[in-house]
């Protein structure tokens, strides 16, 4: 399985545009790069996923170069409620995968 | 959708005492995953199922044991209770697709104090 490696922590006002990198460089031709927020006493929630280039949704856009040894959360314009823990994960594209998840990135967004 | 459902959401352990985790998804997912979250880290995982009757061990599997009868039900059998199982478990389903990777869909767990 691919290690990953991010940033611990993170601070951000509200308002303010987050970016968060993660680091893959074994990351193989199969594997999908996966975020997942966390708020304390709640399970992992998934936020997005791709395989190369730019993914959006509603919430986060990930960025991933060609090489896709790196990839970036963006998280637009944050607010206190997007708080939280995030985790970088990288899986096989496959039916299931058994995630690895490292310490993630506590973002803390202050007024 | 109650999507994935976990009980007792506390519970306190003696050493040596066994209990059994219940988790259960009412999406008809065929993939099943139970991890392990201590303070501080990342969730580990325990086991893993990709459909009735088929089990596999995870990570940290010593000190558990799953079954998988059904399609909706996976818990997960602690037998002597030891003080390095306390933590916070977490059940997951995920579907399964025929590209691209899965979503994981995490209950929302159960606090276990092993005393």
């Amino acid at each position: 399985l691919a290690k990953t490696t991010q940033p611990i922590s993170m601070d951000s006002y509200e308002g303010q545009e987050v970016n968060i990198t993660c680091s893959h460089n074994n990351i193989a031709t199969n594997d999908y790069i996966t975020w997942y927020q966390q708020f304390p006493s709640q399970g992992p929630r998934f936020i997005i996923q791709g395989y190369k280039t730019k993914v959006t949704n509603e919430v986060a856009s990930l960025f991933i170069p060609a090489d896709r040894k790196s990839s970036t959360l963006s998280l637009p314009r944050v607010s206190l409620s997007d708080t939280a823990v995030y985790y970088c994960l990288v899986a096989m594209n496959s039916g299931y995968s058994t995630l690895t998840f490292g310490k993630g990135t506590m973002l803390l967004v202050s007024p | 959708n109650a999507g994935v459902t976990q009980t007792p959401k506390f519970r306190i352990l003696k050493i040596g005492q066994s209990m059994t985790l219940q988790c259960a998804q009412d999406m008809n997912h065929n993939y099943m995953y139970w991890y392990r979250q201590d303070p501080g880290m990342g969730l580990k995982l325990i086991y893993y199922s990709v459909g009735a009757g088929i089990t596999d061990k995870g990570e940290v599997p010593n000190g558990y044991n799953v079954s998988r009868s059904t399609t909706e039900d996976f818990p997960l059998r602690l037998e002597l209770a030891a003080p390095s199982q306390t933590s916070v478990y977490f059940c997951a389903s995920s579907q399964q697709v025929t590209s691209g990777g899965s979503e994981q869909f995490f209950g929302p767990g159960t606090r276990l104090t092993v005393l």
